[in-house]
């Protein structure tokens, strides 16, 4: 079965920490890892890693994925109040008709307290 | 430029009850997608469409329907609501795999059965 996971679940750190969460797959055809950012509304689009970008950074976020691990990590430096949400990880896969679903961890719900 | 938009925001169903939710978008994409999110579940796939004219299952069907008769128009029905679907509902929308394969999301609707 096709899975995602996530960890950790939540995390509570202080403004200025730097934070790591992490996805792990298991997916048969893997084709990309998606980041997701969630506050209290609609998932919007980070980060995108497939085989041929392995590592993307935008500002204070970045994210890699190691494909032999089958895991990807996203860092977020110098964390602000801002920075509070549920972060998603999804994958896609590549086969047939449903080459565009994605699966989705749970997610980890990072606070970041003043 | 609205991107993903569902209607409506909120309601409440007595079980039993009959509901459409209508997902729209003005992004011209291809597939789009109904999904279910219950707290410490992740985002879970009910039924997706790769055009106009066509849907099929995701992850979780039951109890539900759909409906794709214009490509900007997604829509989700519950024929006999149940507690168990209460939930947030998210439309999304992608353009066809292999162009880009990040998913726009809608900002959700709440609904409750009681």
């Amino acid at each position: 079965e096709d899975k995602v996971v996530q960890s950790p679940l939540s995390l509570v750190v202080h403004e200025g920490d730097t934070v790591t969460l992490n996805c792990s797959y298991e997916v048969t055809n893997f084709r990309s890892l998606l980041w997701y950012k969630q506050e209290k509304k609609a998932p919007t689009f980070l980060f995108m890693l497939t085989s041929s970008g392995i590592e993307k950074k935008s500002g204070r976020l970045s994210s890699i994925l190691d494909k032999k691990e089958l895991s990807s990590i996203l860092n977020i430096t110098a964390t602000q109040t801002g920075d509070s949400a549920i972060y998603l990880c999804a994958v896609g896969m590549n086969y047939g008709g449903s080459q565009g679903n994605l699966i989705f961890g749970k997610g980890t719900k990072l606070s970041v307290k003043p | 430029n609205a991107g993903v938009t569902q209607t409506p925001k909120f309601r409440v169903l007595k079980t039993g009850q009959s509901m459409t939710l209508l997902c729209a978008q003005d992004m011209n994409h291809e597939y789009m997608y109904w999904y279910r999110q219950d707290p410490g579940m992740g985002l879970r796939l009910i039924h997706y469409s790769v055009g106009e004219g066509t849907t099929a299952k995701g992850e979780v069907p039951d109890g539900y329907n759909v409906s794709r008769l214009k490509k900007q128009n997604f829509l989700l029905g519950l024929e006999s609501a149940a507690p168990s679907q209460t939930s947030v509902y998210f439309c999304a929308s992608s353009y066809v795999p292999g162009i880009a394969y990040e998913q726009y999301f809608g900002p959700g609707t709440r609904l409750t059965v009681t």
